[in-house]
């Protein structure tokens, strides 16, 4: 079964400063990606970024970034240069089965001026 | 401007009523999905339909029942619910299923707030 663990239930972070939120996880596939998506105060999920478990370089979008370490089964976000706008819960999650993402707990992000 | 659409955003219903939550998207996705978002748990799957047909129940309560006219269009229809149903039920839909080492991301709608009194 698939499992996410997201440790950080709440963090704050300085406007114009870097932030990273830790994902680990575990599966018992070989070939597998993780996604992440960030929940503002109006409910909406949005995508952000996605690695697969077999893509050499890390993924970037942006101002988003992805630190993963596939022997550690970690993927955790990176936010450079935090603007008000980030504050939002942010989940990690991976596919389970063939229909299903299997989302964390989140981490809930604010963004200080 | 989110290309899924849900209505109504807020709803309040009593255990005896009956109600339906709408979901659209423009998006020309296969799949579509219910959500159901409890504080403090992770997001639950409720149901996946892919071309119109339900591929997947997430061992959901008779209570609620979706229905797919077509690959724009899901509903959840609620009748006889609990307090605790209230929740944030999220629609999404995807170009594909989400499989494993897929890339079919998710598009979300801003959610239905249910409280059930």
């Amino acid at each position: 079964a698939q499992k996410i663990t997201q440790t950080q239930p709440g963090m704050f972070v300085q406007e114009k400063e870097a932030v990273t939120l830790d994902c680990t996880y575990d599966t018992s596939d070989q070939s597998y990606g993780l996604f992440w998506y960030k929940q503002p105060s109006s409910g909406e999920m949005i995508f952000l970024i996605y690695q697969g478990s077999y893509d050499e370089q890390n993924a970037t979008e942006g101002r988003y970034s992805l630190n993963f370490q596939k022997a550690r089964k970690s993927a955790n976000l990176v936010i450079s240069a935090s603007q008000l706008g980030d504050s939002a819960m942010y989940f990690c999650a991976i596919p389970t089965g063939a229909n299903n993402l299997f989302f964390g707990t989140g981490t809930r992000l604010t963004v200080i001026p | 401007e989110t290309g899924v659409t849900q209505t109504p955003r807020h709803l309040v219903m009593g255990m005896t009523n009956k109600k339906s939550l709408k979901c659209e998207q423009h998006l020309g996705h296969n799949a579509m999905y219910w959500y159901k978002q409890s504080a403090k748990k992770p997001l639950e799957l409720m149901f996946v339909y892919n071309f119109k047909e339900q591929t997947e129940n997430n061992s959901v309560p008779s209570r609620f029942s979706p229905e797919c006219p077509n690959s724009s269009h899901l509903f959840l229809h609620l009748h006889t619910l609990q307090p605790e149903d209230s929740a944030l039920y999220l629609c999404a839909s995807s170009h594909r299923r989400v499989y494993r080492g897929g890339t079919g991301e998710l598009f979300f709608g801003e959610g239905s707030r249910l409280t059930v009194l």
